[in-house]
């Protein structure tokens, strides 16, 4: 079983629309929880981070946690052309370091 | 500058070559990491540096080696890679403080090809 695992894609959502993106994780144990996006070629930026089960919204973006369960989402509003990336997922398990998922391709289309 | 920045951009060497990889903090952290991005995998973190110190290191083979001078340097020296070897290298750096683990900031990567 994968540490880090999320649907492949691609994710097609017409632009407005709400994207939902998820992740689940092995490790019972994970405390910290992030999304990054990247767009082909370039490095990954973080945009979210979660700690705490339930809910956390930035701007356009919310994070959702249930530890119980072991997955955490990320939902896109409104979602525009420019958000057309890989979504990662990203766990801290044990020790200093995050386990990355394969990551989600989204398509944001006009 | 500020971030994380690494050079070069893009390397192209032969199998029989030596070089290496910088990346630089500007952000005060206190960890920084190398990781491996290939084709459709994900990312596979090769070596972690806290406070200087090497912490982890995924089985990487001996042919990567990594060398962390102070808190804000980060090198990755390579020597006699196979093609396979190539892949997008990222640096990244974060502030650990033990519990919990902020975001970390990556750098723009290494485009490396091993002809």
């Amino acid at each position: 079983q994968k540490e880090v695992e999320q649907n492949s894609g691609p994710l097609s959502v017409p632009e407005g629309a709400i994207a939902s993106l998820n992740c689940t994780y092995s490790d019972r144990g994970s405390q910290s929880f992030f999304w990054y996006r990247q767009y082909s070629g370039k490095s990954p930026e973080l945009i979210m981070s979660i700690y705490s089960n339930g809910d956390k919204e930035d701007g356009r973006f919310t994070a959702q946690l249930n530890k119980a369960s072991q997955y955490v989402s990320l939902l896109i509003r409104d979602s525009q052309p420019s958000d057309s990336a890989t979504y990662l997922c990203a766990v801290k398990a044990a020790g200093n370091k995050l386990t990355f998922g394969g990551g989600t391709r989204v398509l944001v289309k006009p | 500058e500020t971030g994380v920045t690494q050079t070069p951009r893009h390397l192209v060497m032969g199998m029989t070559n030596k070089k290496s990889l910088k990346c630089e903090q500007h952000l005060g952290h206190n960890a920084m990491y190398w990781y491996k991005q290939s084709a459709k995998k994900p990312l596979e973190l090769m070596f972690v540096y806290n406070f200087k110190e090497q912490t982890e290191n995924n089985s990487v083979p001996s042919r990567f080696s990594p060398e962390c001078p102070n808190s804000s340097h980060l090198f990755l020296h390579l020597h006699t890679l196979q093609p396979e070897d190539s892949a997008l290298y990222l640096c990244a750096s974060s502030q650990d403080d033990g519990d919990r683990v902020y975001g970390y900031t990556f750098g723009s990567g290494t485009r490396l090809t091993v002809v």
